[in-house]
Order: C-alpha cells, then structure tokens, then sequence
C-alpha cells in the first residue's frame, strides 16, 4: 500500500532559522512522483517541486532545498534562512503509475515563522 | 493555458439542498481527483477519474456523485448537504505522461452546510 507520513505536525522557528520538513513514503512500486507543494493561509494549494523515482539528485531552489533518498524512502525539504512569508501548510504527496494515478498525501506540516 | 478551473469559490448551502461543484481543466489531462480538506487536516480524496467515462471511489465518497462525460469535465455533485460536508474542496488533474507527470490544482470551493 502506498503511504506518505508527515510526522511533524508543527514546526515553530525564528525567522532566519533553518528548517526540514521531514516526508517518509511507501511504495511497493518503481516508478513513482513525488511532490511538495505549499499551503498558504490563503487556502491555495502552490506546487513546488515534483521528482521522479529514477532521479535521486538533490535540488536546490533559492533558498529552498530538497533531499531525495530511495534507501531511506524519504524526500525532505529544507528551507534556509527562513521567512515570516514561508509560514504555510506544507504537503508532500506520492503519485504512482501502478496504482491508477492516485495522488497519496502526507497530513501537512504547519511551519510558523516567528520575526 | 488557464489550468484547472473550479466554481464557485464561495457557497452556502442549507441542509438538505443540492449542489454541483464545476472542474474543468484544459490540459488534456485524462486523470482527475476531487478532494476534500476539513480545517486543520491534509486532503481526502472523494472521488477519481482515469479517463472520459470512467470514475472511482477514493477514501470518503459518501454523499457525492460524480461524473466525467468528457476529458475537461468532472462535477462534483452534493445531493442532500449536510454540515459533515462543510469543508473546502479541491479539484485537480494530472497527465500520465512518464517522463513529465504533473499535478495541477483548482483554487478551492469553500463550502459551508448550515
């Protein structure tokens, strides 16, 4: 069965700080997505990155970055030098070709950022 | 491209009415998803479209019916609200292409049942 897990339901920082946001996956499948997106008090879903099950290579954007370990099945994002406006909801989520497309969702991890 | 639409953004409903809640996305996605969010949770999907003519059930499909005539098209449709289906909903899409999957969302329909 697939599974995301988000087990940080609230992370609370100083702005400024350093954060990861921890997202654990299972599949039995080879090829799959995973995805990251951000939830603004706002309400709108905002995708961030996307990755597939066959490029492990870490990517970094701005100020955001994201680890991608299939031994660990985990893709972490971290986020440098945070910022009052990074405060959100973050998803991560699984998309998988062998299970008719289903997207699979972490709870969502609520980061604060304090100024 | 304007993506995945959805409407209303906004709407009431009294127990007991009924409503339709529109997604269309213009991506020629075949692959479509409702979902619902209840304050402070992730996301539950209701109901799933692999393709024109095909529909499934997700994890919470009671209460809602769904339908998909065409590729762009899948309404969701509450047929006697109840205050258990306040919540927001989300439709969204996704192509199956291998190389290049990508997953798109609506703004949300805020729903309250009273």
């Amino acid at each position: 069965a697939q599974k995301v897990t988000q087990a940080q339901t609230e992370i609370s920082v100083v702005e400024k700080e350093d954060v990861t946001l921890d997202c654990v996956y299972e599949t039995r499948d080879t090829t799959y997505y995973l995805f990251w997106y951000k939830q603004p008090p706002s309400g709108e879903l905002v995708f961030l990155i996307r990755r597939n099950s066959f490029d492990e290579q870490n990517e970094i954007s701005g100020r955001y970055s994201w680890n991608f370990q299939k031994s660990t099945s985990s893709f972490n994002f971290t986020i440098t030098a945070s910022q009052v406006v990074d405060s959100a909801v973050y998803f991560c989520a699984l998309l998988s070709m062998d299970s008719n497309y289903q997207l699979i969702w972490g709870a969502g991890t609520k980061l604060i950022i304090k100024p | 491209n304007a993506g995945v639409t959805q409407t209303p953004k906004f709407r009431i409903l009294k127990i007991g009415q009924s409503m339709t809640l529109q997604c269309t996305q213009d991506m020629n996605h075949n692959y479509m998803y409702w979902y619902r969010q209840d304050p402070g949770m992730g996301l539950k999907l209701i109901y799933y479209s692999v393709g024109a003519g095909i529909t499934d059930k997700g994890e919470v499909p009671n209460g809602y019916n769904v339908s998909r005539s065409t590729t762009e098209d899948f309404p969701l449709r509450l047929e006697l609200a109840a205050p258990s289906q306040t919540s927001v909903y989300f439709c969204a899409s996704t192509s199956d292409r291998r190389v290049n999957t990508e997953a798109f969302f609506g703004q949300g329909t805020r729903l309250t049942v009273v």
